[in-house]
């Protein structure tokens, strides 16, 4: 089975923090997301990678910024965090031509 | 860039009933379109999808239209189960892998 984990479940940060966000697949999949999932906005994307030390803006990349060293892990950073960065950040990985495999999910919240 | 509309944003159905769920999407050259389950608590989790070749796929209680002319596809769901309660996402992609663009998502609940 393919696995996507993201670092933490639940995250409290305070307003200015520098935030990571780490997500490791296990699947050797090229590509790999970063979304943003508020309540009836549905998935926004981020970043994405479809290779290592590739990474490319997606819709909402302001205050984001993400690092690719690794195949399998792709990380979200938030350099200053705000509170309108309060949401649930979803990773996901796919290889070329299949579906996505979404994380659990972590809830952030920028107080 | 690609626009995914979703409706309706909430639907209540009673067991055993059909459920619909419609998208809209803008961009002509997209070919691929999946449909996500999301349980309370977890990632969303592909239930079918449908590629730009073809009309219509069926998977049990599950099926998805397309029409590509109209810019349209919907996900139906008969014999409603409990456990068919979640929220459910529709995307657009220019192909399987690339990056989805996702409608705003609908809440389905089933009353038994």
């Amino acid at each position: 089975d393919v696995k996507v984990t993201q670092s933490s479940r639940y995250l409290v940060k305070r307003t200015g923090e520098k935030v990571f966000l780490e997500c490791v697949q296990d699947m050797d999949h090229e590509n790999m997301f970063w979304y943003r999932q508020d309540p009836g906005l549905g998935l926004r994307l981020i970043y994405f990678s479809y290779d290592v030390k590739m990474k490319e803006k997606g819709d909402i990349p302001e205050g984001y910024s993400v690092s690719r060293e690794k195949k399998e892990r792709f990380s979200l950073i938030l350099e200053s965090a705000s509170t309108n960065q309060t949401s649930m950040y979803l990773c996901a990985s796919s290889s070329y031509r299949s579906e996505q495999y979404f994380g659990p999910g972590t809830r952030l919240t920028v107080t | 860039g690609e626009n995914v509309e979703q409706h309706p944003s909430t639907l209540s159905v009673q067991e055993g009933d059909s459920a619909v769920i419609k998208c809209t999407y803008s961009d002509s050259a997209s070919n691929y379109f999946p449909w996500y389950k999301q349980e309370l608590g977890k990632g969303p989790q592909l239930i079918i999808d449908i590629r730009s070749n073809v009309g219509e796929k069926k998977d049990q209680r599950i099926a998805v239209t397309l029409n590509k002319t109209a810019k349209h596809f919907s996900l139906h769901i008969t014999e409603t189960q409990p456990e068919d309660s979640a929220v459910y996402f529709c995307a657009a992609s220019k192909a399987a892998g690339n990056k989805l663009t996702f409608g705003g998502g609908t809440r389905v609940l089933v009353k038994p």
